[in-house]
């Protein structure tokens, strides 16, 4: 159980193009999902935190306009990077944390998807 | 706080030996925390977690120890496999009332030699 899937694995673009990337869980309902960002040999860093049916939570130093992230069901968000640059390259990675009564929520990650700019 | 770290630490042990990977979180109101495995090009695998009420959990071949007094986490794996070898992250939920954001450490890398 608790098996989250991304979608591409990895994906490579021209400069100002804008790629979306998809995070589902596959076997529970997630009231929450969060996006990640990790550079090699780096740790993740947190770039967003989603909310079914509501607007995301972003961390400081994360552009909104240029990560948009949509969360339309319970057990799907996307995160279109718009107008991607060669710094944007990176590994992604997303996160679900069951629907759960009470208590405290374990995140289940996503295999994460490669973005290489040119 | 935020992890930055650039250069992973590498624990290098050989097959069939304990490993005993730490980790300093910094919150001191920090009430969960999990222990997660990341292989080369993949997401991180979720292993063990613990609440601060405890200061010891145990899994299959893992144990989580937790130090709130030194804020100090440690996972030991016994009988460490080849298919051990990994990236290790803790991670610190830092919300309150039940509010899920998890910061993560720099990391550990796992070497386990034949």
């Amino acid at each position: 159980g608790a098996v989250v899937s991304q979608h591409p694995s990895w994906v490579i673009c021209k400069s100002g193009t804008s790629v979306k990337i998809e995070c589902r869980s596959l076997d529970f309902q997630a009231t929450t999902m969060f996006w990640y960002r990790q550079f090699p040999k780096q740790s993740l860093m947190l770039m967003a935190t989603s909310n079914e049916g509501s607007k995301a939570t972003y961390e400081q130093g994360v552009e909104k306009d240029k990560f948009l992230i949509n969360h339309a069901s319970l057990t799907l968000s996307t995160l279109t990077v718009t107008s991607a640059h060669p710094e944007d390259s990176s590994f992604y990675i997303c996160s679900a944390s069951p629907r759960l009564a009470g208590g405290l929520e374990t995140q289940y990650f996503g295999p994460g998807t490669r973005l290489l700019v040119l | 706080g935020e992890s930055v770290g650039l250069h992973l630490p590498t624990l290098s042990v050989q097959e069939g030996d304990n490993s005993i990977i730490n980790c300093a979180y910094s919150n001191s109101a920090s009430d969960y925390f999990i222990w997660y495995k990341q292989e080369s090009g993949k997401g991180p695998q979720f292993i063990i977690d613990i609440r601060s009420n405890m200061d010891k959990r145990q899994g299959q071949r893992v144990t989580v120890l937790l130090n709130k007094t030194v804020k100090h986490l440690s996972l030991q794996i016994a009988a460490t496999q080849p298919g051990d070898s990994a990236v290790y992250f803790c991670a610190e939920n830092m919300g309150s009332g039940g509010y899920n954001k998890l910061i993560f450490g720099a990391g550990t890398r796992l070497a386990v030699h034949p």
